[in-house]
C-alpha cells in the first residue's frame, strides 16, 4: 500500500546514546515532514524538507538533526539522547509545504530515552 | 497564524451527528481551515478543508461562518471508530506553511 514507512516503531535507549529514525514514501511527495507528540499534547514540528536537497527547522528542532536523503527518505538523527526526547515521532509527506491538506502521516516510531 | 479555539473534549452518541466547533476569530483572508482527527496511536488523518465556502466529503462536513470567525465539522453519523482527536488548523494555502498542531477535541462517540 501506498503512504509513509517509518522504522522503527519502537524503540528504547540509553540517556547520550545515538541513533536514526528512518522514514520512507512512495507517493512520488516533494515535502516530508518530521513531528513529535509528547503525552497528551498535540503534534509540534521538529524539522521539515521542502524538496529534495533542502531542510529547514521546525517549532523544535535542539537536538535533532536530519537528513533528505533522496526524494523517498527523510530521516531523523538524535545524536546523544536525553528523556526530555521520550516521545511519539511521526513522519509526514506532501506534495508541497503549500498543501496542507495533503499531509500522509506514517504510523509512529515510540521513543523512550531511559 | 491565526489561533484556534476548541472544547478539550466532548461527547456524542453513536448514530448520531458530531458537531465539533472551533473558534478562529483572528483568521485572515488568505487562510483555510482544515480538519485533522488522530485515533488513539495512530498518525494524523486528514479530513477536510475550506477558505469561505461550506465543504463536503465522504467522510464530514464543514461549515465556515460567513464572517469566517469560527467553523464547525460535522460528522453526519457518528461510529465507534469516529472516537478520536480532532485538530482545526488555520494556515494560509500558499507555499512554504507548515501545518501547526495545537491541542484538538477529544471526540469519545458512545454506544
Amino acid at each position: 500500500n501506498a503512504g509513509v514507512t517509518q522504522t522503527p516503531k519502537f524503540q528504547v535507549l540509553k540517556t547520550g546514546q545515538s541513533m536514526t529514525l528512518q522514514c520512507a514514501q512512495d507517493m512520488n511527495h516533494n515535502s516530508m515532514y518530521w513531528y513529535r507528540q509528547d503525552p497528551g499534547m498535540g503534534l509540534r514540528l521538529i524539522y521539515y524538507s521542502a524538496s529534495e536537497g533542502t531542510t529547514d527547522k521546525g517549532e523544535v528542532p535542539n537536538g535533532y538533526n536530519v537528513s533528505r536523503l533522496n526524494k523517498r527518505e527523510f530521516s531523523l538523527r538524535l545524536e546523544s539522547a536525553a528523556p526530555s526526547q521520550t516521545s511519539v515521532y511521526f513522519c509526514a509527506s506532501s506534495e508541497a509545504t503549500g498543501w496542507s491538506h495533503g499531509y500522509t502521516f506514517g504510523s509512529g516510531t515510540r521513543l523512550t530515552v531511559v | 497564524d491565526a489561533k484556534t479555539t476548541q472544547p478539550t473534549s466532548m461527547d456524542c452518541a453513536e448514530g448520531r451527528a458530531a458537531n465539533l466547533p472551533c473558534n478562529h476569530s483572528t483568521i485572515s483572508g488568505n487562510e483555510y481551515v482544515y480538519w485533522y482527527r488522530q485515533i488513539h496511536s495512530q498518525g494524523p488523518q486528514y479530513i477536510i478543508h475550506g477558505l469561505k465556502n461550506n465543504e463536503t466529503n465522504e467522510m464530514a462536513s464543514l461549515i465556515i461562518t460567513e464572517d469566517r470567525k469560527s467553523s464547525t465539522l460535522i460528522l453526519p453519523h457518528a461510529t465507534l471508530r469516529d472516537t478520536a482527536v480532532y485538530y482545526c488548523i488555520v494556515r494560509p494555502g500558499a507555499a512554504g506553511n507548515k501545518l501547526t498542531f495545537g491541542g484538538g477535541t477529544r471526540v469519545l462517540v458512545k454506544p
